[in-house]
């Protein structure tokens, strides 16, 4: 069955430590995007890819790198820099471009400071 | 960025009743779309409607909208208690900018 996995389901970072969040998708989408998602909150847009090779930042891209160097994969990296990294972290993808398509999430990350 | 806001923050009714969730938004859009997340689980797309679209159904869902008070409804008939979840509008606006996403729903069916 085509779909987005996202690895690890739980992921613990000490302070100072880069961790990177896997996403991967079969369904043949050109567009990916990765959210957060904290308590109470909606899902904020940290950053997305709409071709291989290219990715822009969303609105909360500080504290974060991406990569796409292959069409199925656009893994997150959350660097020290990225202050209260705590939150449940969302991958998406789309068959295009923005808003005109219904996006399909993968069932996400948590992601704990310890 | 422009954003759906989702009217209630909670919901709880009883198993057989309709459920009624709103969604306002601010700027011209182009599609509104509503999602429905599990807890702990990735979201669902449940139902895309057009700007020049005024209701569409899917099943159980109806979802309607009003681009002149810019707003969305949606509406689950005869809900169950597998309807529990959240529930999230999201919006595009011009150009090909990702989907903003509202806070969401909270919906509770007790059976």
């Amino acid at each position: 069955d085509g779909g987005i996995t996202q690895s690890p389901k739980y992921l613990f970072r000490k302070e100072g430590q880069n961790v990177t969040l896997s996403c991967e998708q079969n369904l043949n989408h050109d567009a990916m995007y990765w959210y957060r998602q904290d308590p109470g909150q909606g899902l904020r847009l940290i950053y997305y890819s709409q071709i291989v090779n290219d990715f822009q930042k969303g609105d909360i891209a500080e504290g974060y790198s991406v990569s796409r160097e292959k069409k199925e994969s656009f893994p997150l990296t959350v660097t020290s820099a990225q202050k209260n990294p705590t939150a449940f972290y969302l991958c998406a993808s789309s068959p295009g471009q923005g808003y005109h398509y219904g996006y399909t999430f993968g069932s996400g990350t948590r992601l704990t400071v310890v | 960025s422009q954003q759906g806001e989702e009217d209630p923050q909670a919901l709880s009714i009883q198993e057989g009743e309709n459920a009624t969730m709103n969604c306002s938004y601010k700027t011209s859009i182009n599609n509104l779309q509503w999602y429905r997340q599990n807890s702990g689980r990735g979201l669902v797309h449940l139902i895309l409607i057009r700007s020049n679209e005024r209701e569409k159904h899917s099943g159980r869902l109806r979802v309607t909208l009003d681009t002149s008070k810019k707003s969305s409804s949606l509406l689950i008939t005869a809900s169950r208690a597998a309807d529990t979840a959240s529930y999230f509008c999201a919006t595009g606006g011009s150009g090909n900018t990702p989907l903003v996403f509202g806070k969401g729903t909270r919906l509770s069916v007790i059976a």
